[in-house]
């Protein structure tokens, strides 16, 4: 079964610094993986995803990620925080139930709050 | 420009009401899903939909059922509400089966008491 591990529920970081984002999955088939954020108060929107291809992915707000199949990891990076980046981050993994059906499992969630 | 709308944005109901959630999409999307977030467990799903009047069980749809009559539209329906479906409910959707980019509503944070 596929899934994804977000270890730690809150990151802090001083504004400028490098932000780093955990996620380990876990797929017994090629995964597609994605990066949402939750700004206060709203629904959830995609930062970045990987399907197939170059395994550093560029998304909104100058986040990347890259996809490592050897670690099974695809962990998020942003090299100078900014104050707006303070959200809650979900990583999520396409599931395959049957056929063609897909749907996607979210992690838990980090919290990522931005210190003056 | 892509939206969901959910119908609305804070919710207070009692304990035993049948609650209605509300949610529509703009366009022309396929597939429709209904979860739910708890602080701690991440987003969880309930039912979704990938065709008019078609319906499939997530991963926790014990005490919900969803209707969705027209394209457009799916709603989420708490038989008889308990505290426990306190939570935020998240509605979103996507355009196909191929594709997995899911585009999400503002939530309703439901309250039962």
């Amino acid at each position: 079964a596929q899934s994804v591990t977000q270890l730690g529920s809150h990151v802090s970081v001083s504004e400028g610094a490098l932000v780093l984002l955990r996620c380990n999955y876990s797929s017994s088939v090629p995964p597609y993986l994605f990066w949402y954020v939750q700004y206060p108060n709203q629904g959830l929107q995609l930062l970045l995803k990987y399907t197939t291809g170059a395994t550093l992915v560029k998304g909104i707000n100058g986040f990347e990620a890259e996809f490592k199949k050897s670690e099974t990891s695809f962990h998020l990076t942003k090299p100078s925080a900014h104050m707006s980046d303070a959200a809650e981050y979900f990583c999520a993994v396409r599931v395959v139930y049957t056929g063609a059906n897909s749907k996607l499992t979210f992690g838990k969630g980090i919290t990522l709050s931005v210190r003056p | 420009d892509v939206k969901v709308t959910q119908s609305s944005r804070y919710l207070v109901k009692r304990t035993g009401e049948k609650v209605f959630l509300e949610c529509v999409q703009d366009m022309d999307h396929e597939n429709m899903f209904w979860y739910r977030q708890d602080p701690g467990l991440g987003l969880r799903l309930i039912y979704f939909s990938y065709d008019v009047k078609m319906k499939e069980k997530g991963d926790i749809p014990e005490g919900y059922s969803v209707s969705r009559e027209k394209k457009e539209r799916f709603s989420l329906i708490l038989e008889s509400a308990s505290t426990n479906q306190t939570s935020m409910y998240l509605c979103a959707s996507s355009l196909s089966l191929l594709s997995y980019e899911q585009y999400f509503g503002p939530g309703t944070r439901l309250t039962v008491t």
